[in-house]
């Protein structure tokens, strides 16, 4: 069974970057079989995609979040992350990683349970 | 960017009872719709994918349709656990990858 799990800081101070870890069980990263994602949602909205990290480190980012976002992944650890600079209030939301396919098939499951985090000084 | 519209806001039902919930793309986007549930405090769950597949350990109560721009999501007969939200979500082509605002099914 495939599970994924976030860790990091809920709160984050204005201006400063968010970082978040997610580790994934019950199957290879290494595989290179998926890619993955991470995904937002501000509180009474729906989600946002943030941007995906194939197997072979190719990075995709939401235009609206470009300029801030950067994916990394380490497959030695089963884990990938994601930062996000120059955070403001506007950033504050619940935090998913999920995977989705290689191929082009871009649907998401599974989805950790996400994590809120909260842009407050 | 395309554009996810869900309709409508809140759909109010029945036990029992079947719904249609609605989603509309800015652009044709072929069959790359997917579909998902989502309890109060817990991530989304996929329930559809290609506009009519239904996910692994998904009931048959669940189910999609459509094509092009306009798509559905049916449930057949709602069980007390299915009075919850649902979005759309398109992956056409490239990113971004973009979801719909949600359809809540509340109790009438």
């Amino acid at each position: 069974q495939v599970q994924l799990q976030e860790s990091g800081p809920g709160l984050v101070k204005p201006s400063q970057t968010l970082s978040l870890t997610c580790i994934v069980s019950g199957v290879s990263m290494s595989s290179g079989s998926y890619s993955w994602t991470w995904i937002r949602q501000q509180p009474g909205k729906g989600p946002e995609w943030i941007g995906y990290i194939r197997y072979s480190r190719d990075t995709y980012y939401n235009p609206s979040l470009d300029s801030r976002v950067t994916m990394s992944m380490d497959t030695s650890h089963n884990q990938f992350s994601v930062s996000l600079s120059s955070v403001t209030a506007a950033d504050t939301a619940v935090y998913f990683c999920a995977r989705t396919q290689s191929t082009g098939d871009n649907w998401f499951d599974p989805w950790g349970q996400g994590i809120l985090v909260t842009v407050s000084s | 960017e395309i554009v996810m519209t869900q309709s409508p806001g809140t759909v109010p039902a029945s036990p029992g009872e079947g719904v249609t919930l609605s989603c509309s793309a800015s652009q044709s986007i072929s069959n790359k719709v997917a579909w998902y549930q989502q309890k109060p405090g817990q991530a989304p769950r996929l329930l559809i994918h290609g506009a009519s597949t239904r996910a692994t350990g998904i009931p048959v109560r669940f189910s999609g349709s459509g094509s092009g721009t306009e798509f559905t999501l049916t449930i057949s007969s709602l069980q007390p656990e299915d009075f919850v939200v649902y979005y759309c979500q398109h992956y056409n082509m490239w990113p971004p990858w973009t979801f719909g605002q949600g359809t809540k099914v509340e109790v009438k």
